[in-house]
């Protein structure tokens, strides 16, 4: 049982350059999102989804593109990265029933020069 | 969600119990009390939560007032390894409009050896 699991863990793109950040989870997990956390903002969600198929944004979406082919995978795709972008970027899952805590990933540190 | 305020600071000796306080005063009846920490550098970490009744887990517990106002997070038995910035969230269970976990600044628990 992983949990969930993000990579990479480091990267440094340039202005311009598109990537995919991936998240998994392996508890089956209906809900899953991301967040994005810089110094004196706290956490920020960005886009979130409830299910294979599902997906809706969070407060900071511009930028940013998901999709939910499966349960497992929820990839964050920056279209045409900017410096603003630069940040530590965490993903987290839980059931939809009552109560559930989040899990989150250990994240994965973007600088974009 | 509710909103929530807390200290921005506390410090600890370890082995002492850690009592965080958190004032929610305008919670509503079906929110949740949620409490999160995060280690320096790594994923907010879920620690308990609760709607009325004291809860208690392997890691903390967590007392909330019988006009569900406000809220205490006890590690009973501090270590080093309890440093950390932990978070006091007020929310739908089921998450309420999209889902979205409000981290505020939270507090910085230092335990000191």
């Amino acid at each position: 049982n992983a949990g969930v699991t993000q990579t990479p863990k480091f990267q440094v793109l340039k202005t311009g350059q598109s990537m995919t950040l991936q998240c998994a989870q392996d508890m089956n997990h209906e809900y899953m999102s991301w967040y994005r956390q810089d110094p004196g903002m706290g956490l920020r969600l960005i886009h979130y989804s409830v299910g294979a198929g599902i997906t809706d944004q969070g407060e900071v979406p511009n930028g940013y593109n998901v999709s939910r082919s499966t349960t497992e995978d929820f990839p964050l795709r920056l279209l045409s990265a900017a410096p603003s972008q630069t940040s530590v970027y965490f993903c987290a899952s839980s059931y939809l029933s009552r109560g559930y805590g989040y899990t989150f990933g250990s994240g994965t540190r973007l600088t974009v020069v | 969600d509710a909103k929530t305020t807390q200290p921005p600071s506390m410090d600890c000796a370890e082995g002492r119990a850690a009592n965080l306080p958190c004032n929610h005063s305008t919670i509503s009846g079906n929110e949740y009390v949620y409490w999160y920490r995060q280690i320096h550098s790594q994923g907010p970490q879920y620690i308990i939560h609760g709607l009325k009744n004291n809860e208690t887990n392997e890691m903390a517990s967590l007392i909330i007032t019988e006009d569900r106002k406000s809220s205490t997070l006890i590690l009973p038995h501090a270590t080093l390894r309890d440093t950390a910035v932990y978070y006091c969230i007020v929310r739908l269970p089921s998450g309420g409009s999209n889902y979205k976990l409000t981290f505020g600044k939270g507090t910085l628990l230092t335990v000191n050896p």
